[in-house]
C-alpha cells in the first residue's frame, strides 16, 4: 500500500456514459496527478494539481475533466469517451518544493477503464 | 522539449547483473529518477540522481552523467521478482510533474 487509493479499480462504460474516477491520498502531500498508461506507450501526464496551481497536458481531450476539491482528493470526470480512451488511469501524489528536481511520486493501483 | 530513450526489452538470468540505460533531452535538468512497475501493479519509486555519480540502494544502483545526458540503473544479484518494467523519468523543467520514458521490460530467467 502506497497511501494512495483509487476507486473504482475496474470500469466498463459506453461512449455515452458519464462516470468519475476518484483518488485519495493519505500522505499529507501537496501535489496530485493523473496519468494515462496505454499498452506499449509511456506513462502520459494528463493533469497536475500542485502548490495551488493546475497544470494540464494540452493534448488531453476535453472529455476528460479533473477536479481537486482539496489536497487529499482528486477526481477525473469522464464523458462521451471513445474506445481509444481505454487504458489504465493512474493517480499519484507527491510532496513538492518549488524548483526541486526530487519529486518522488506515490502511485495508486490505477483504474482499468474499458470504453465500449 | 523533453525526450527519454531507453531499451524496450532486456533479458538476464538469475544472479546476473543487468544495466538499463537512459538518455535524455530536457530544457533544463532537475534530476533523473527511476521507477519499477510489475505487471498489473503501479509504478514504485526506486532512486533519484540529482548530481553526477552513483547512488546505491541495496542491490540496485543508479548512475548519472549530466555532461553526457545519460544515466543507468544497475541491478545486481538478479532475482525472479525483479522481472518488471523499469522507467526513467525527469521533471520537464521546473514544473512539478514527471516525464517518463517508454520503459524497459526486464525478464529474469532461471
Amino acid at each position: 500500500e502506497t497511501g494512495v487509493t483509487q476507486t473504482p479499480r475496474h470500469l466498463v462504460m459506453g461512449m455515452t456514459n458519464k462516470k468519475s474516477l476518484k483518488c485519495e491520498q493519505h500522505l499529507g502531500h501537496n501535489a496530485m496527478y493523473w496519468y494515462k498508461q496505454s499498452a506499449k506507450k509511456p506513462l502520459e501526464l494528463m493533469f497536475v494539481y500542485s502548490l495551488e496551481e493546475r497544470v494540464e497536458n494540452n493534448s488531453v481531450p476535453s472529455r476528460f475533466s479533473p477536479e481537486c476539491p482539496n489536497s487529499s482528493h482528486l477526481f477525473l470526470h469522464l464523458h462521451t469517451l471513445q474506445p481509444e480512451d481505454s487504458a489504465l488511469y493512474l493517480c499519484a501524489s507527491s510532496q513538492v518544493l518549488r524548483g526541486q528536481g526530487y519529486n518522488e511520486q506515490f502511485f495508486g493501483p490505477g483504474t482499468r477503464l474499458t470504453v465500449l | 522539449g523533453q525526450s527519454l530513450e531507453q531499451p524496450s526489452e532486456v533479458t538476464a538470468v538469475e544472479g546476473a547483473i543487468v544495466q538499463i540505460n537512459c538518455t535524455y533531452q530536457t530544457s533544463g535538468f532537475y534530476g533523473l529518477s527511476w521507477y519499477q512497475q510489475h505487471d498489473g501493479g503501479a509504478p514504485t519509486f526506486l532512486s533519484y540522481n540529482g548530481l553526477d555519480g552513483l547512488e546505491e540502494t541495496g542491490r540496485f544502483s543508479s548512475f548519472l552523467s549530466r555532461s553526457d545526458s545519460y544515466g543507468y540503473l544497475l541491478l545486481q544479484e538478479l532475482q525472479m521478482k525483479d522481472s518488471a518494467s523499469y522507467f526513467c523519468a525527469v521533471p520537464p523543467g521546473k514544473r512539478n510533474d514527471m516525464r517518463f520514458g517508454a520503459g524497459t521490460r526486464l525478464t529474469v530467467k532461471p
